[in-house]
């Protein structure tokens, strides 16, 4: 079965740089969930969109924006970026009325700001 | 302010025998309960999800949910070493698009 798919799975950036991740959803599904995992912790939600639509936000700094575009998937903007922003980066989806809003995530991209 | 608290563990159980892991969360609105696997350096995998007191059972594992009591727990019988993972357990408080809060995982080893 399809799952869901990130790019890149690795970027290594330095400070004060900027970096685009990207999420593919599972096919169908139309709502997308950004959270943020550092070392020795568990995940911390971000951001979420339905239908293209943001849905909920969590601890998603300022110097973060994220979108839906129309074929549903999301990209993850982050500016300015601070040696804390090192962290693995998880995407999920899930399809809001037939799964009950469980959340299928995907690989990850391990950021590391140097 | 959501919580979720586990006992971070690690929690060492024999192969073959059943391990038992237990969540707490504070926010009595919560209406849907998950259980994530995740192997060191990978992504949570959904292994069980509930919503409804009592138990439901998939395969090896079985999820038990008490409202009441702000409780869930997990049953993995039969523990293989391949279990060996952290759990985390993860509260949906709203539903539809909202995300999640986890706790922090307990670490489970299974000694063969």
């Amino acid at each position: 079965a399809a799952g869901v798919i990130q790019s890149p799975r690795h970027l290594i950036k330095e400070k004060r740089e900027t970096a685009t991740l990207k999420c593919y959803p599972i096919p169908r599904h139309d709502t997308v969930y950004w959270y943020q995992q550092g070392p020795g912790q568990d995940p911390q939600f971000l951001i979420s969109f339905y239908e293209k639509m943001q849905s909920d936000k969590g601890s998603i700094p300022d110097r973060f924006s994220a979108q839906q575009f129309s074929d549903y998937h999301s990209e993850l903007n982050m500016s300015s970026l601070e040696l804390g922003d090192s962290a693995l980066y998880f995407c999920a989806s899930s399809l809001q009325k037939e799964t009950l809003y469980e959340q299928y995530f995907g690989p990850g991209t391990r950021l590391t700001v140097t | 302010q959501k919580e979720v608290e586990q006992n971070s563990g690690p929690l060492s159980v024999p192969e073959g025998a059943i391990a038992s892991l237990n969540c707490t969360y504070s926010d009595r609105v919560s209406q849907s309960f998950f259980w994530y696997r995740q192997y060191s350096g990978k992504s949570p995998e959904l292994i069980m999800s509930i919503y409804s007191n009592g138990d439901k059972e998939d395969g090896r594992f079985t999820a038990q949910l008490n409202k009441a009591s702000q409780y869930v727990s997990l049953l993995i019988r039969d523990s293989q070493p391949s279990d060996s993972a952290t759990y985390l357990c993860a509260v949906d408080s709203g539903g539809g698009a909202d995300g999640l809060t986890f706790g922090k995982g307990t670490h489970l080893i299974i000694q063969p």
